[in-house]
């Protein structure tokens, strides 16, 4: 079945450095690929998506790359700041099915 | 708008009781759907619906039993309670049911310990 693969599980880095969390996803058919931030006891929030018809998308400090042909996508953040700390998860989906396959989620700590 | 709400907060059952965890949306959402999160797991789709009247399973649905007789709102019933349910879930809501790709808006999630 469907299937996404997420790593690092965990990332540790230090103030003001760069921090990329990669997924692989299984299904050819994957259009549609959020990610998603959870702090400690909250609920996840979309922090950015992005469809398979663009590459890239860029949101301030944040930017999501996809490649098709390896089937894996990236999320990018720059200048790190204490308050990037959280677990993100990355998703894919493709139009129709309206499931989200999940990967299992990265812990990053962003270290003063 | 208060957006997706779910009661209860916490629950501690007892193996083999029965409750239906509660969630509701005001936003007119057409899609709905329910998850739970294991530690190391992520997030693994339970139940779905894109409409009033329109249920189907997820990844996990077995145990837990869902209905959708009004836009805003989708219970969640476990019919015996096993501690292998224990978890907590989280309530998901979108804009449209066009394939689902819109940005899902998660609940505050229901922490449940199944005894």
């Amino acid at each position: 079945g469907e299937n996404v693969e997420q790593h690092p599980s965990t990332l540790s880095v230090q103030e003001g450095d760069s921090a990329v969390i990669k997924c692989t996803y299984s299904d050819s058919a994957s259009n549609y690929f959020p990610w998603y931030k959870q702090e400690l006891g909250k609920r996840p929030q979309l922090i950015i998506d992005i469809r398979s018809n663009v590459g890239e998308k860029k949101d301030q400090r944040i930017a999501v790359t996809l490649n098709k042909t390896a089937k894996h996508f990236s999320l990018h953040i720059t200048e790190t700041q204490p308050e990037d700390s959280a677990v993100y998860f990355c998703a894919a989906s493709y139009y129709g099915t309206y499931k989200y396959i999940f990967g299992t989620g990265t812990r990053l700590k962003v270290l003063a | 708008n208060a957006g997706v709400t779910q009661t209860p907060k916490f629950q501690v059952l007892k193996t083999g009781q029965s409750m239906t965890l509660q969630c509701a949306q005001d936003m007119n959402h057409e899609y709905m759907s329910w998850y739970r999160q294991d530690p190391g797991m992520g997030l693994r789709l339970i139940h779905y619906s894109v409409g009033a009247g329109i249920t189907d399973q997820g990844e996990v649905p077995n145990g837990y039993n869902v209905s959708r007789s009004t836009t805003e709102d989708f219970p969640l019933r476990l019919l015996s309670a096993a501690p292998s349910q224990t978890s907590v879930y989280f309530c998901a809501s979108s804009r449209t049911s066009g394939g689902g790709q819109d940005t899902q808006y998660f609940g505050p999630g229901t922490r449940l310990t199944v005894l």
